[in-house]
């Protein structure tokens, strides 16, 4: 079945640095979306990509639409302590005959050092 | 409160025995999702509801599980005869994009 892989694992990086994480498909993918998800509550969405190459912002927040459509990454400037957290990417196939169900890689696990 | 509401949030059951979940989707969204997350792992898909059509189940949806969305607004999932295996956090989602409730955090003893 398809697979998501997320990369990396886990992060430890000093407040104010930029963190960057991507995932990858063995299949492509008509959307992308990136969530954030804080310890015992449901995941939070971030961004949501609809565009092979598309490139958007949220905030501090960048992610991009790989060409391929087998690939997304998330970028976060100048991290701040409440940016702590796992982060998820998700792919979704669209169409009729799908019914938007999400692929979700493993999660990167963000600590943030004040 | 407009988002996508769940409870319990939490529920410790001992094995054997039959529990519900409940989710509320954000009003008039028409597609609702039921996932499970295990420790350490993304949220694995379940089963799809629109309106209050079941149009798919995971694999992961042993006999043991049923949902239902009576009236194509909430959902509830009942797990019956629960085992340990069944121990994680259960999310409902709904769209048309996929809004997250906080999940139903499922422990059998």
């Amino acid at each position: 079945g398809q697979q998501l892989n997320q990369s990396p694992q886990s992060m430890f990086i000093q407040e104010g640095e930029d963190v960057s994480m991507n995932c990858t498909s063995s299949s492509i993918f008509n959307t992308w979306l990136w969530y954030k998800q804080d310890p015992g509550e449901g995941p939070v969405l971030l961004i949501a990509l609809y565009k092979a190459g598309e490139l958007t912002s949220n905030g501090r927040l960048t992610a991009q639409f790989g060409i391929t459509r087998k690939d997304s990454f998330l970028n976060i400037s100048a991290s701040i302590p409440s940016d702590v957290g796992i982060y998820f990417c998700a792919g979704r196939s669209d169409g009729s005959s799908n019914t938007g169900k999400l692929i979700f890689g493993q999660g990167t696990t963000l600590q943030v050092k004040p | 409160d407009t988002g996508v509401s769940q409870n319990p949030r939490h529920k410790i059951t001992k094995r054997g025995q039959n529990v519900t979940f409940r989710c509320d989707p954000i009003s008039e969204h028409n597609r609702l999702y039921w996932y499970r997350q295990t420790l350490g792992q993304g949220p694995e898909f379940l089963t799809y509801f629109q309106n209050e059509a079941q149009l798919e189940k995971s694999r992961l949806l042993s006999d043991r599980f049923s949902a239902e969305r009576p009236k194509g607004s909430f959902s509830t999932l009942e797990i019956q005869r629960t085992e340990q295996g069944d121990s994680a956090m259960y999310l409902c989602a709904s769209s048309p994009e996929q809004y997250f409730g906080p999940g139903t955090r499922l422990t059998v003893t």
